[in-house]
């Protein structure tokens, strides 16, 4: 069984930084591009960062403006995102979710983690 | 970036009718890059359709997906209780991905 269980989310003050980890099991991990999407509460949702399955190429939305950094360790299964500077506009659901190797869709999602950006 | 726009934003309808939901992308693309998604209340999305018309495992065939270069439709042609619920459209035609604004089918 595909799973996914994202972890990390708290509340931070602005400027602060977090890294949300998102621990993968039932598949193999190292054959997929792996994705960060968040959803602010009460809102749309909002594509973050890609990363393909060797970690060699890496993409974030614009609006990010180069804070967010996302990685991953094959060897443990394991998706990363690192949050910088972050603002109250942060706040937000952060899911992990699976690129479909066959088609483009993203097939399996984590429940998601809670970052909270404030004072 | 390449815009989503769904619409209409809520559709009220009751359980049986048809519900066809409206995503315009503001670029054309390949019909392989176009999913839809479902989200209940506290819960994750869930894959429902891609490349335009073709359904994820284990989705029910009343879910069909049709369009191509920039409007692209969902159709739910019976709606079940467990249809009520945010509909998103995502593009991958560039890598900078996007979603639509989502449409929320509710029960009239």
């Amino acid at each position: 069984e595909v799973q996914l269980v994202e972890s990390g989310g708290r509340l931070v003050k602005p400027g602060g930084s977090l890294r949300l980890s998102c621990a993968t099991s039932g598949f193999t991990f190292s054959s997929y591009s792996m994705n960060w999407v968040r959803q602010t509460p009460g809102k749309g949702l909002e594509w973050v960062s890609s990363i393909t399955s060797s970690g060699t190429y890496k993409y974030y939305a614009d609006s990010l403006m180069g804070r967010f950094t996302i990685s991953r360790d094959n060897s443990k299964n394991s998706l990363y995102l690192l949050l910088n500077s972050l603002r109250a506009e942060d706040t937000a659901v952060y899911y992990c979710a699976r690129d479909n190797g066959n088609y483009f869709g993203h097939d399996f999602w984590g429940q998601g983690t809670l970052v909270t950006v404030s004072s | 970036e390449i815009v989503l726009t769904q619409s209409p934003g809520t559709l009220s309808l009751s359980p049986g009718e048809r519900a066809t939901l409206s995503c315009r992308a503001s670029q054309s693309l390949s019909d392989i890059y176009l999913a839809w998604y479902q989200q209940k209340p506290g819960q994750p999305p869930r894959l429902l359709i891609y490349a335009t018309s073709s359904r994820a495992t284990g989705i029910p065939d009343r879910f069909s997906g049709s369009g191509s270069g920039t409007h692209f439709t969902l159709t739910i042609s019976r709606l079940e209780p467990e249809d009520f619920a945010v509909y998103y459209c995502q593009q991958f035609g560039s890598s900078l991905l996007t979603f639509g604004g989502g449409t929320t089918v509710e029960i009239k």
